[in-house]
């Protein structure tokens, strides 16, 4: 399976932006890529995938790299709510997901 | 609408017993995949039932088993249960199986302890 990096944790400040970066470099063509995140004491929780282009939702943006080897997740303004595990995750056929280590975002008021 | 269900939500079972936890899914999904989180080795993919069928595997002894009832409930079982079984069980449900079925929703998880 293919694998993706992160750093293990990154710190912001509220109200800041923050881009959380993923490393994917073995992807495959059909592989998509999800965004997960994880509250304290709750299941992980679905934030953005994309393919090959940028991608925008309410909760965040996903710039893909245009050689597909790394993306970003993007968080336009941090609230304290979205201090979780944030993990980046390779997805190529059914719903299996493999999740890596993830990295953990601290928000500072 | 209600989401995910998982019960229960706490058990403690001894070494050598088995278990049976449960999952129903958000209403209309047909799919249901479930998950084992530990501190040591994170978030480990279990198994995926879509139509009652079991569609993927992850890389789990023969202990671990589940099913799918045709109203697209599951069920996971282990069996002669081992201290290291000892984990939140996350069950999460999608519309359908495959690629264009992205969003999965997670339930809030059974935490198993085993002594």
């Amino acid at each position: 399976d293919a694998k993706t990096t992160q750093p293990n944790s990154m710190e912001s400040n509220e109200e800041e932006p923050v881009h959380l970066p993923c490393n994917h470099s073995t992807i495959s063509g059909t592989d998509y890529i999800h965004w997960y995140r994880q509250l304290p004491s709750q299941g992980p929780e679905y934030v953005i995938h994309g393919l090959t282009s940028n991608v925008n939702n309410r909760m965040a943006s996903l710039a893909i790299a245009e050689d597909r080897k790394s993306s970003t997740l993007i968080l336009h303004r941090a609230t304290l709510r979205d201090a979780a595990v944030y993990y980046c995750i390779l997805r190529n056929a059914g719903n299996m997901l493999t999740f890596g280590g993830g990295t953990r975002l601290m928000v500072k008021p | 609408k209600a989401g995910v269900t998982q019960t229960p939500r706490y058990l403690i079972k001894t070494r050598g017993q088995q278990v049976t936890l449960s999952c129903s899914p958000i209403s209309g999904h047909r799919s249901v995949s479930w998950y084992q989180q530990t501190p040591g080795q994170g978030l480990q993919f279990l198994f995926e039932y879509f139509s009652e069928t079991q569609r993927n595997k992850g890389n789990f002894p023969g202990r671990f088993s589940g099913r799918q009832f045709s109203n697209s409930r599951s069920e996971m079982n282990v069996s002669t249960l081992e201290l290291g079984d000892s984990a939140l069980y996350l069950c999460a449900s999608s519309l359908g199986f495959g690629t264009g079925y992205n969003e999965q929703f997670f339930g809030p998880g059974t935490r198993l302890t085993v002594l």
